[in-house]
């Protein structure tokens, strides 16, 4: 089955600064990718997606890029603030719905004023 | 914007206990799931379900756990006899099914205690 990988389990960044997020999958059908935001004792709420027709996706402050040769993809916030402070889970499913998501365990963003 | 309506948000039971999660999906979608997460943890699959019937479960989901969808609307977990690693954050979910959006949507959470 799907195997999602995540690093770093921790980060720390100024305000203002980027933070980078990766993961690695295991199942070459996998090809659909999504980010979860998660604050403490909150739902897991979807801040983007991408599907794996596209290599690159923006919307606002947040980015995310894949690459299916090497089955990595990544989550850029760009101009950090304090409010981004959160717990963030990767995903990989396949596109025929029903089938389950695969989340990454995780990686603690603190922003630091 | 619609939202995965989940009850009771929080449940403390004994040990060996039955425990009835609820949960109301988005009305429009067709794809309902159970997602565990231990404190601290990631969250994890329980079952998918489609057109009322099981679609794909994991390994965590065994006899002891059950779902049904009632009526129209709900959708329940059941844990037959509790055991305290049950205890967790136990999210539902939906899903529109279709062909160009398989994003899914996630409850509040029913964090419930086993003690």
């Amino acid at each position: 089955g799907e195997n999602v990988e995540q690093h770093p389990s921790t980060l720390s960044v100024q305000e203002g600064d980027s933070a980078v997020i990766k993961c690695t999958y295991s199942d070459s059908a996998s090809n659909y990718f999504p980010w979860y935001k998660q604050e403490l004792g909150k739902r897991p709420q979807l801040i983007i997606d991408i599907r794996s027709n596209v290599g690159e996706k923006k919307d606002q402050r947040i980015a995310v890029t894949l690459n299916k040769t090497a089955k990595h993809f990544s989550l850029h916030i760009t101009e950090t603030q304090p409010e981004d402070s959160a717990v963030y889970f990767c995903a990989a499913s396949r596109q025929n719905y029903g089938q389950n998501f695969v989340f990454g365990p995780g990686t603690r963003l603190s922003v630091l004023p | 914007e619609p939202e995965v309506t989940q009850t009771p948000s929080h449940q403390v039971t004994q040990m060996g206990q039955e425990v009835i999660l609820r949960c109301v999906p988005i009305s429009n979608h067709l794809y309902f799931y159970w997602y565990r997460q231990i404190l601290g943890q990631k969250v994890e699959f329980l079952v998918s379900f489609y057109n009322n019937e099981i679609s794909e479960k994991s390994e965590i989901f065994d006899d002891q756990f059950s779902v049904e969808r009632p009526d129209g609307s709900n959708f329940t977990l059941k844990i037959r006899s509790t055991k305290l690693e049950d205890s967790a954050m136990y999210f539902c979910a939906s899903s529109e099914g279709s062909a160009t959006s398989n994003t899914i949507y996630f409850g509040e959470g029913s964090w419930l205690t086993v003690v």
